[in-house]
């Protein structure tokens, strides 16, 4: 199975900053790489697929991008909706395995 | 706009089969394919399987000695059923669509990535 390290598993910002979330596969995935929001409650919410391309109706202050087998979600600038648990993707081959989680947290 | 609702029992003890139904509306399930993914209390989230309309389907090879996806499309609707549980399968139990494929001049992209998902329900395992 393909493995998928996501860091940091928590974070503290400030609204108005600017985040990073990477997610490095243990072999390469192309770009089969999704990122999704998820709501303490609720289902999660796609924000990118294909490593950098944005879900309609995302907001553009999130953008992926991809660098061999590493893979970043960027928020350009954070707002208060924004804090919340953000998970990887590969649907590169079966079994689509999740990356471990990143926890949001405001500051 | 596509709507999913999972439905099953909320309690399953042990050794059981946990059986769940996710009903779709605003869209077929004659088409694209259907997804189990699971997220135990806590935790992150764990693929389950995917079934097409065809009745063709792919498992987690962890959970596929006990798992069955079928499709009912006279109902619109899937179902899962998990045999011989144990209290590490208390989780809450999403179903979701797998987005078709991206498709523009003669090539296609199968990205499968989850665009709609249900709610989700909690099923516990507990005697």
């Amino acid at each position: 199975d393909i493995q998928m390290t996501q860091s940091p598993s928590s974070l503290s910002a400030s609204v108005g900053d600017r985040v990073t979330i990477t997610c490095r596969a243990s072999q390469s995935i192309n770009i089969y790489l999704n990122w999704y929001q998820q709501k303490p409650g609720k289902a999660p919410k796609v924000l990118i697929y294909a490593g950098s391309s944005l879900q309609s109706g995302v907001p553009s202050r999130f953008s992926g991008s991809v660098s061999g087998t590493d893979f970043t979600l960027t928020i350009s600038s954070l707002q208060p909706e924004d804090f919340a648990t953000y998970y990887c993707q590969q649907s590169y081959s079966i079994p689509y395995i999740f990356g471990q989680g990143t926890k949001l947290e405001i500051k | 706009q596509v709507q999913l609702q999972e439905s099953g029992p909320g309690l399953v003890k042990p050794s059981e089969t946990l059986s769940l139904t996710c009903t779709v509306s605003g869209g077929s399930v004659s088409s694209y394919y259907w997804s189990w993914i699971r997220q135990p209390p806590g935790k992150g989230l764990e693929w389950i399987g995917y079934i097409y309309y065809t009745g063709s389907t792919n498992y987690n090879p962890s959970l596929k000695s006990r798992v069955t996806i079928s499709v009912d499309a006279s109902k619109n609707r899937f179902s899962l059923k998990l045999t011989s549980v144990t209290a590490a399968d208390t989780a809450v139990y999403y179903c979701a669509r797998v987005t078709p494929p991206h498709c523009s001049s003669s090539t296609c992209y199968h990205w499968a990535y989850f665009d709609y998902w249900g709610l989700g329900t909690l099923v516990t395992v507990s005697s």
